[in-house]
């Protein structure tokens, strides 16, 4: 199986700051990687597909870049709402597999 | 809007069996694949397998031998079957729709359901 790590487990960050998410695959992806945010409450909300299009309605604040083993998603201006786990998930091969998750706090 | 509702058992005894239905709106699952995932307490994400558009199916290998999907496109129903449930089979399932494009994304998630395996 192909293996997703997520390195960063926890992250602290301020309201307004700019945070970067990493995700590396164990095996070439090429560009099929998805972020996802998880809610407190459970919602799952697709963020970004194919490594960087962003999902209908998500704000343009969110962003992502990579491609091959190393990904990345980006959060430009903070903001309260964006607390929340946030997993990767590659599509290239199955079985499909998920980051460990990194969860965003608010400092 | 597109809508999925996963509904489930609760509490599955241990060696028993767990079905669970996704009830879609929204979108056709003829046009559209449905994707399980699931996530014990505490823990990351597990996808567990997809059933296409198409009705074919692709499954984790690691359940493959206990897990079976199926669906019923005129009543917009996906059904989840797992075999065998022992204590880490304890999660939140939630099924998921395919984005289509050959993205291999899932762009609209159930609320999940949760499932506890005990005596």
């Amino acid at each position: 199986d192909n293996q997703m790590t997520q390195t960063t487990s926890s992250l602290s960050a301020s309201l307004g700051d700019r945070v970067t998410i990493s995700c590396r695959a164990s095996q070439d992806i090429s560009n099929y990687l998805n972020w996802y945010q998880q809610k407190p409450d459970g919602t799952v909300k697709l963020l970004i597909y194919y490594t960087s299009r962003l999902h209908s309605g998500v704000p343009s604040r969110f962003s992502g870049s990579g491609s091959g083993k190393d990904f990345s998603l980006t959060i430009s201006n903070l903001e309260q709402e964006d607390i929340a786990t946030y997993f990767c998930q590659q599509g290239n091969t199955l079985p499909y597999t998920f980051g460990g998750g990194t969860k965003l706090e608010i400092k | 809007q597109v809508q999925l509702k996963e509904s489930g058992p609760g509490l599955v005894a241990p060696s028993q069996s767990l079905s669970i239905t996704c009830t879609v709106s929204g979108f056709s699952l003829t046009n559209y694949g449905v994707h399980w995932v699931r996530q014990p307490p505490g823990k990351g994400l597990e996808w567990l397998g997809v059933i296409w558009a198409g009705g074919s199916t692709n499954y984790n290998s690691a359940l493959m031998s206990r897990l079976s999907i199926s669906k019923d496109n005129s009543k917009s129903q996906v059904f989840l079957k797992m075999n065998s449930l022992q204590s880490d089979d304890t999660a939140m399932y939630y099924c998921a729709r395919d984005r289509a494009g050959n993205y291999y994304a899932m762009d609209y998630w159930g609320q999940g359901t949760s499932v506890t395996v005990s005596s």
